[in-house]
């Protein structure tokens, strides 16, 4: 167990649909990291936050948003969603922005 | 950005060594991460190198040479649980600490 909680599990919805995503980072960790990974693509890097500020963009789509709140904990918010769009989402954390990361366990998305 | 290698797949024996060369080219160099992957399981931290030479950790060792733009990760005794996807990731840039993952290599241990 790394200590990263990501919420929910498990998430089926329809095309179109918006869905949020949520991770709490390991106790003291003050930076968020977001990944997508598909089968066909690898672990993308999709956002980092700091202390509550991005910090670092990947090849996010317009259609994917995220923030961090005060008390550190992170959302991703996905619209418009797409079949393409299903995936397996994984928040890391770390403790400064250029520490090791560990990984939640993952939300895994299913668009129908 | 970043051009990582890794091989996609490899087989071995329990018991055997296995070891998953990683090369890399990056604008600036800020240190090399392992993780291990289980299927539909969250990346799990290995190793982290920043200076050449090879760092042992128990049954793996990972070792880097900066000047080669080459890691590779050192398996020991392999035991069936090690079958898993094995990531190299470097961050993007030296002032950059997003991580760029190869593709990973799968490694299936045989009894």
């Amino acid at each position: 167990d790394s200590g990263v909680t990501q919420t929910p599990k498990h998430l089926i919805t329809a095309t179109g649909q918006r869905v949020t995503l949520r991770c709490s980072p390991r106790s003291g960790d003050l930076s968020v990291y977001w990944y997508q990974q598909s089968l066909d693509q690898g672990l993308q890097f999709l956002i980092q936050y700091y202390n509550g500020e991005e910090r670092a963009k990947g090849n996010i789509l317009e259609r994917f948003s995220a923030q961090q709140f005060p008390d550190l904990h992170s959302e991703l918010n996905l619209s418009s969603l797409e079949l393409g769009d299903s995936a397996l989402y994984f928040c890391a954390s770390s403790q400064g922005a250029g520490e090791t990361q560990y990984f939640g366990p993952g939300t895994r998305l299913l668009v129908l | 950005g970043q051009n990582i290698d890794q091989p996609t797949e490899m087989t071995a024996t329990e018991g055997a060594i296995v070891q998953i060369n990683c090369t890399y080219q990056t604008s600036g160099f800020n240190g090399l991460f392992w993780y291990q992957q289980h299927a539909g399981e969250a990346p799990t931290f290995l190793s982290y190198n920043v200076l050449d030479g090879l760092e042992e950790k128990g049954r793996f060792s990972s070792f880097l040479s900066r000047s080669k733009g080459y890691s590779y990760l050192l398996l020991k005794e392999l035991q069936m649980k090690d079958s898993a996807s094995y990531l190299c990731a470097v961050p993007a840039t030296s002032n950059d600490y997003k991580l760029s993952f190869g593709a990973g290599t799968t490694v299936t241990v045989r009894a």
